[in-house]
């Protein structure tokens, strides 16, 4: 079976630090992998996947994310945070042969200024 | 449309009642999903098709949920006598086919069982 894991319900980064929102997956196959931010009272917005190629994901608003298949991680990462930045983000997987996506229970990211 | 549109954006509904909720996925989108999202949690699976063809209904949580997509395009999900822990958000997704695509997710509609 397919599972994600984000084991921090909360973040607080400095607005202009790097910032780290951490996920790990479990699958048979081999994963595909995304990241997906909510705002408040909206739909989910893709931010990224990783399919297969390099393992640094370059996503939209600056994000990224490295996938790493030793340590079944696919953290998301960015350089330098906004207060927009803050919102919920989840990490999500697709296992090799199905179409459904299985989601974390997904990380508060709180940039303060 | 641009986008995935969700409707109605906020239902109340009394213990027991029917309810029916609309999803208009982007013209041209192959495949579709139903996600429940309970409060602080995240996106729960419902149901999978892929045209008008259900594929995998597997995360429907009772014989009470009900999903069709008799044309390919619009689907309605629909919950029949209505219970407290029904309420959620329902996030309606398409993708344009069944690979690798990031899914394009609507704004979902809220629904609140009193």
């Amino acid at each position: 079976a397919q599972s994600v894991a984000q084991p921090e319900d909360q973040v607080n980064v400095a607005e202009g630090n790097p910032l780290t929102v951490k996920c790990t997956y479990s699958v048979s196959g081999n994963p595909y992998l995304f990241w997906y931010v909510q705002y408040p009272n909206r739909g989910l917005q893709f931010l990224l996947k990783y399919i297969t190629g390099d393992n640094l994901v370059k996503g939209s608003y600056g994000f990224e994310a490295e996938f790493n298949k030793s340590q079944t991680s696919f953290h998301l990462k960015k350089p330098s945070a906004l207060v927009s930045d803050s919102a919920l983000y989840f990490c999500a997987v697709r296992d090799t042969g199905f179409q459904k996506l299985v989601f974390g229970t997904g990380t508060r990211l709180l940039v303060s200024p | 449309g641009a986008g995935v549109s969700q409707s109605p954006r906020y239902k109340v509904a009394k213990r027991g009642q029917d309810v029916a909720l609309r999803c208009d996925p982007i013209s041209g989108h192959v495949s579709l999903f139903w996600y429940q999202q309970a409060l602080g949690q995240g996106p729960e699976f419902l149901t999978y098709f892929q045209n008008e063809a259900q594929l995998d209904k597997s995360g429907l949580p009772s014989d009470r949920f009900f999903a069709e997509r008799p044309e390919g395009s619009v689907s309605t999900l629909k919950i029949q006598r209505t219970q407290q822990e029904d309420s959620a958000v329902y996030l309606c997704a398409s993708t344009l086919r069944e690979t690798d695509d990031g899914y394009t997710f609507g704004s979902g509609t809220r629904l609140t069982v009193v």
